[in-house]
């Protein structure tokens, strides 16, 4: 299958500092690319989809000035967490999907987040 | 709005038995269904993907069926190993487009030796 990278793999930072993660898609070209967070022994959460070149649209209740998401080409989706707090400390999850004729979702290895 | 469930949450079972997770979701206007593995503090490795117009689909020891009309799928895994003890995910795609995957919570399986 397709191939989807994230950096970092892990991230531990200080409460009120920004995260940046990267998302790429090595071997085709992305379409739309999907964040969704996991808690705990929770499953996967979605939290916006992108379009590259358009605005994200986010799901209810996750905060847009909070995670900002920049799908600035058809590889590269970036989510940014501004101002992390305990709370927002997660596995964060990058989804890609080509327009090709199985159209699938491949998925990325997952980003550790930790604010102390 | 599409709601997956999956049961059970948690299966315990010893070496060599075969065993079904199931998967139900409430709206039958589904794309297509996939099933994921998980294990602990990892990503997602994907199993199975069954189009909406498939009944079913085999990978070596895996078999997952699909009955859209009654929003249900099962997970059929034969002579379980120890290696098999992950978190197993069901997710579909809505059938609208650009909608994204929508997971259930996970069935985790511990197979032991």
């Amino acid at each position: 299958g397709a191939v989807v990278s994230q950096h970092p793999s892990r991230v531990i930072c200080k409460s009120g500092t920004s995260v940046k993660i990267e998302c790429r898609s090595l071997d085709f070209q992305a379409t739309t690319m999907f964040w969704y967070r996991q808690f705990p022994k929770q499953s996967l959460m979605l939290m916006a989809t992108s379009n590259e070149g358009s605005k994200a649209t986010y799901e209810q209740g996750v905060e847009k000035d909070k995670f900002l998401i920049n799908h600035a080409s058809l590889t590269l989706s970036t989510l940014t967490v501004t101002s992390a707090h305990p709370e927002d400390s997660s596995f964060y999850i990058c989804s890609a999907r080509s327009g090709g004729k199985v159209n699938e979702q491949f998925f990325g290895p997952g980003t550790r987040l930790t604010v102390l | 709005k599409q709601e997956v469930t999956q049961i059970p949450a948690a299966l315990s079972v010893p070496e060599g038995e075969n065993l079904v997770l199931n998967c139900s979701f409430t709206d039958s206007a589904i794309y297509n269904l996939q099933w994921f593995r998980q294990d602990p503090g990892k990503g997602l490795t994907s199993l199975l993907l069954i189009q909406s117009s498939q009944r079913e689909q085999t990978s070596g020891r895996l078999n997952a069926s699909l009955d859209k009309s009654s929003g249900r799928s099962t997970l059929y895994i034969a002579a379980s190993q120890p290696g098999d003890s992950a978190t197993y995910l069901c997710a579909v795609r809505p059938n609208q487009a650009g909608t994204a995957l929508i997971f259930g919570k996970g069935t985790t399986l511990s197979v032991s030796s």
